[in-house]
């Protein structure tokens, strides 16, 4: 079965530095989402994303994060200036439409800020 | 806002136990989704409903819209059943709205 990878699986990095989360959407799929999952807490909605631009996102997805399609395969998740609470797992997920579907997540980036 | 409960919060069973989770959620939805969540983290979809029943090997789910209720089934229960189960809904938008989940632990 197909299935959409994220890279790293996990990432330590120093409070102000910036991440870049990396995922590979399945191939015929066409809208891409960022949740996270703070440790203990909820799954979070962060961002959908389809024809190229930001479809919905979140109150948590404010300037600090930025969304990009660099290439046909590819979606990453910038963080800029990472703070303590940025802290959880990152899901990035993918579905072939919008509706009546399934969504097909990766197994996650653990982000750890310090 | 939607709110998302689920029910219960943990659950334990001995293998071969009928399982039913339930979640209710407070806003009418355009679908609800049933993921599992295994101990390493990682979620798969189990099933994307929007109305009436569905079936996959053991599992069974059912939603009832006017009551805004879900419930997720597992027959003939085993250990490696053992995961969280959670609950998703999708309003007008491509948001979700996540439950906080159900830890289900299947006894030998």
């Amino acid at each position: 079965e197909p299935e959409v990878t994220q890279t790293p699986s996990h990432q330590v990095t120093q409070m102000g530095q910036e991440v870049i989360l990396r995922c590979v959407p399945i191939s015929n799929h066409l809208y891409f989402y960022w949740y996270r999952q703070i440790l203990g807490q909820k799954v979070e909605f962060l961002v959908s994303f389809y024809n190229n631009e930001i479809s919905e996102k979140s109150e948590i997805f404010d300037d600090q994060f930025s969304v990009e399609r660099p290439d046909g395969s590819n979606f990453t998740l910038k963080i800029r200036s990472t703070k303590l609470e940025d802290s959880a797992m990152y899901f990035c997920a993918s579905s072939r439409v919008v509706t009546n579907e399934k969504l097909f997540f990766g197994s996650g980036t653990q982000l750890s800020v310090l | 806002k939607n709110e998302v409960e689920q029910s219960p919060q943990n659950l334990t069973a001995q293998e071969g136990e009928f399982i039913t989770i339930n979640c209710s959620y407070s806003v009418g939805i355009s679908a609800l989704h049933w993921l599992q969540q295994h101990p390493g983290g990682g979620i798969v979809s189990l099933f994307m409903l929007s109305s009436g029943k569905k079936k996959h090997g053991r599992l069974i789910a059912t939603i009832n819209i006017q009551e805004k209720h879900s419930s997720l089934h597992i027959t003939a229960s085993h250990p490696r059943d053992s995961a969280v189960y959670i609950c998703a809904v999708r309003g007008g938008n491509e948001k979700l709205t996540f439950g906080t989940g159900t830890r289900l632990t299947i006894i030998p």
